[in-house]
């Protein structure tokens, strides 16, 4: 069964950081694309961050650019999101999601989310 | 940025048949996606290349392309499909993926 259990959210003041990480299981992990998806509180969701199996071709929303860099280790089944300079904004109930196995292009395992808020 | 636009809310009684669309310039070119999202749960996929379901997925949801613009249909309606719908494509050139807004479907 494929799991995608997130961790490492929490409160952070504005202008801080934060990593957030993905264990996954179930599923060979270096075969499959991830994602980052976040949905701030009563809105809808916003794709984050992409990175490829192998770790070689990574995307960000505009929204995060410059501030957030997605990673992954292999070897530790484990996918990861540091998130720096943080803002108000950024408060939001952060997804990992998997590619699905019927399109590249579509989400088809989701984590449960790990809620990050910051405020001062 | 690249939008695909949905509308906010769409109501129908249980066992009507909903309709819920998606727009966007590149749809033409790019697949579409749909998720359903229920109250403190992660989304989960219900369609996948404008129309092809999951194993699993009722056969009640089906999805159709029309130039610019996708749409969802579930037929036959029951409670439990309560939800918040999203779509998701990508850009022009495949890179970034995008989400609609979302329509909160209301089962009357």
């Amino acid at each position: 069964e494929v799991q995608l259990v997130e961790s490492g959210g929490g409160l952070v003041q504005p202008g801080g950081s934060l990593r957030l990480s993905c264990a996954a299981s179930g599923f060979t992990f270096s075969s499959y694309e991830m994602n980052w998806v976040r949905q701030a509180p009563g809105k809808g969701l916003e794709w984050v961050s992409y990175i490829s199996s192998s770790g070689s071709t990574i995307y960000y929303a505009d929204s995060v650019k410059g501030r957030f860099t997605i990673s992954r280790d292999n070897a530790k089944n484990s996918l990861y999101l540091q998130m720096n300079s943080l803002r108000a904004e950024d408060t939001a109930v952060y997804y990992c999601a998997r590619e699905s196995p019927y399109s590249s292009g579509s989400l088809g395992y989701w984590g449960q989310g790990t809620l990050v808020t910051v405020s001062s | 940025s690249y939008e695909l636009t949905q509308p906010p809310s769409v109501s129908v009684s249980p066992g009507q048949t909903a309709r819920i669309t998606c727009s966007g310039d590149a749809l033409p070119k790019q697949y579409a996606y749909w998720y359903q999202q229920k109250p403190g749960q992660a989304p989960v996929l219900v369609i996948y290349k404008d129309s092809e379901r999951p194993s699993g997925i009722p056969e009640r949801f089906s999805g159709s392309s029309s130039g610019t613009t996708v749409t969802l249909t579930i037929s036959g309606v029951q409670a439990e499909d309560e939800a918040d719908y999203y779509c998701q494509s990508a850009d022009s050139s495949g890179t970034y993926k995008v989400f609609g807004g979302g329509t909160k479907l209301t089962v009357l």
